[in-house]
């Protein structure tokens, strides 16, 4: 079965780091780009960056570039988003998505066709 | 930075209305529009992308249409479990979601 698998809720506090993952199978994991978007409680949804596995070549939105770092492991199918000092206002939902593309006669058109079921992270003192 | 506008913001309707979203954006994408739908506590699922084709699975009442700055996500009989928030989602220049489009029961 092609999927993301992410790794399970967080609680942390204040000025903790943090590292959560999402592992694909089913596919040739490095063969497409992974992202993340994060969804703060009862809001929508934000872009947050995007990693290619095959080479770690790594894209950041300009509202999350400095704030978090994207890796990725590709020995074990794995991305990861990490944070070196969370604040209470990270907290949210974290999805990773995959990549896919439709070529319509060379032109390429992005969109996420698979998403993690999400990780909850939970910062508070 | 392209910037991604929805209305209206919610709608409330019925069972087999027909039901029209709207996005607009900041500048032309193109047909770079990707449209998404998220029930609670589910992570979003792909409708439509490039601005008009759905993605497999998706029932055909479903529809999208628009390039450029405007676009429209139809859906032409609203079943109940249609009841959901929609985003729609450039990708022309890396990628911006739209606010959301929440509908609910009338």
């Amino acid at each position: 079965e092609v999927q993301l698998v992410q790794s399970g809720a967080e609680v942390k506090k204040p000025g903790e780091s943090l590292k959560i993952s999402c592992k694909g199978s089913g596919y040739s994991f490095t063969s497409y780009w992974i992202g993340w978007v994060r969804q703060m409680p009862g809001k929508g949804l934000e872009w947050m960056g995007i990693i290619y596995p095959g080479d770690s070549d790594t894209r950041y939105s300009p509202s999350f570039q400095g704030q978090v770092t994207i890796s990725a492991d590709k020995s074990i199918s794995t991305a990861y988003l990490q944070w070196s000092s969370l604040k209470a206002s990270d907290t949210a939902m974290y999805y990773c998505v995959r990549r896919y593309y439709y070529d319509s006669s060379g032109y390429y058109y992005w969109y996420f066709d698979l998403w993690g079921r999400g990780t909850l992270v939970t910062v508070s003192s | 930075d392209i910037q991604m506008t929805q209305s209206p913001s919610s709608l409330s309707a019925s069972v087999g209305d027909r039901v029209t979203i709207t996005c607009r954006a900041s500048q032309s994408i193109s047909s770079y529009l990707n449209w998404y739908q998220q029930k609670p506590g589910k992570a979003p699922k792909l409708l439509i992308y490039a601005a008009s084709s759905l993605q497999s699975g998706v029932p055909s009442r479903f529809s999208g249409s628009g390039s450029g700055t405007d676009f429209t996500l139809t859906i032409s009989s609203l079943q109940p479990e249609d009841f959901a928030t929609y985003y729609c989602q450039q990708s022309y220049s890396l990628f911006t979601f739209g606010p959301g489009t929440k509908v609910d029961i009338k």
